[in-house]
């Protein structure tokens, strides 16, 4: 069966420092993958997804990149974090025409 | 483009009470219709999902029925337990997107009180 892997599971960071977040899924291939972000008490907001290995597709633009080194690898990253990336980053996967599958989630938390 | 929008919460019921969550949507095309369900701290969790028109879903005592005419997936269940207490998300998927992207509503807290 298919899984899928965040980590770390909660991160305090201070502002203007780097993150790296990653995810990663098992027991598929060529999937679908997807970076959220959710703020406190909100819906998602998607801010990447990727169809295969180094394509990229940025929903809104902002202090985030993206990148998919391998197939079933998708790494979150930002040179400097801002206050506003605090939030809750969920993963995702699917394949074509199916349900996506969410991760456990990152609480990032910028001081 | 797409749209999902759902009823406001919170929702307060208390334990064994009927449970009706509304979603409805806009879309061009024929779109796939889900629910996930998100447990404090943690992801999201895909709860039911219906394809086309008239599909019901069901799971864990959760339905909701595709309703092209009204364009709406209303989320139902008889008798809600104080472990269903979380935030509830409809989402449809257009199947002409390559990218397979979900538009989601903006969730809706379910609270059971024993």
């Amino acid at each position: 069966s298919q899984t899928i892997h965040q980590w770390p599971a909660t991160l305090v960071q201070p502002v203007g420092s780097p993150l790296s977040l990653e995810c990663t899924v098992e027991g598929t291939s060529n999937p679908n993958l997807y970076w959220y972000r959710q703020a406190a008490g909100r819906g998602l907001q998607l801010l990447f997804y990727s169809v295969g290995i180094g394509q990229i597709s940025s929903e809104v633009p902002q202090n985030l990149s993206a990148s998919r080194p391998q197939d079933r690898q998708f790494i979150l990253s930002s040179k400097k974090l801002l206050l506003s990336d605090s939030g809750f980053y969920l993963c995702a996967w699917s394949l074509l025409n199916q349900p996506q599958h969410f991760g456990d989630g990152t609480r990032l938390s910028i001081l | 483009g797409d749209s999902v929008t759902q009823m406001e919460g919170p929702v307060t019921l208390s334990e064994e009470a009927f449970l009706t969550i509304n979603c409805t949507y806009t879309a061009t095309g024929y779109p796939s219709l889900f629910w996930y369900v998100q447990y404090p701290g943690e992801g999201l969790q895909l709860l039911l999902k219906a394809t086309k028109a008239d599909d019901k879903g069901s799971n864990k005592g959760f339905e909701a029925t595709y309703r092209k005419e009204t364009t709406s997936f209303h989320l139902e269940k008889g008798s809600v337990q104080v472990s269903d207490s979380a935030v509830y998300f409809c989402a449809l998927s257009d199947p002409e997107n390559a990218g397979n992207m979900l538009t989601f509503g903006g969730g809706t807290r379910l609270m059971v009180k024993p």
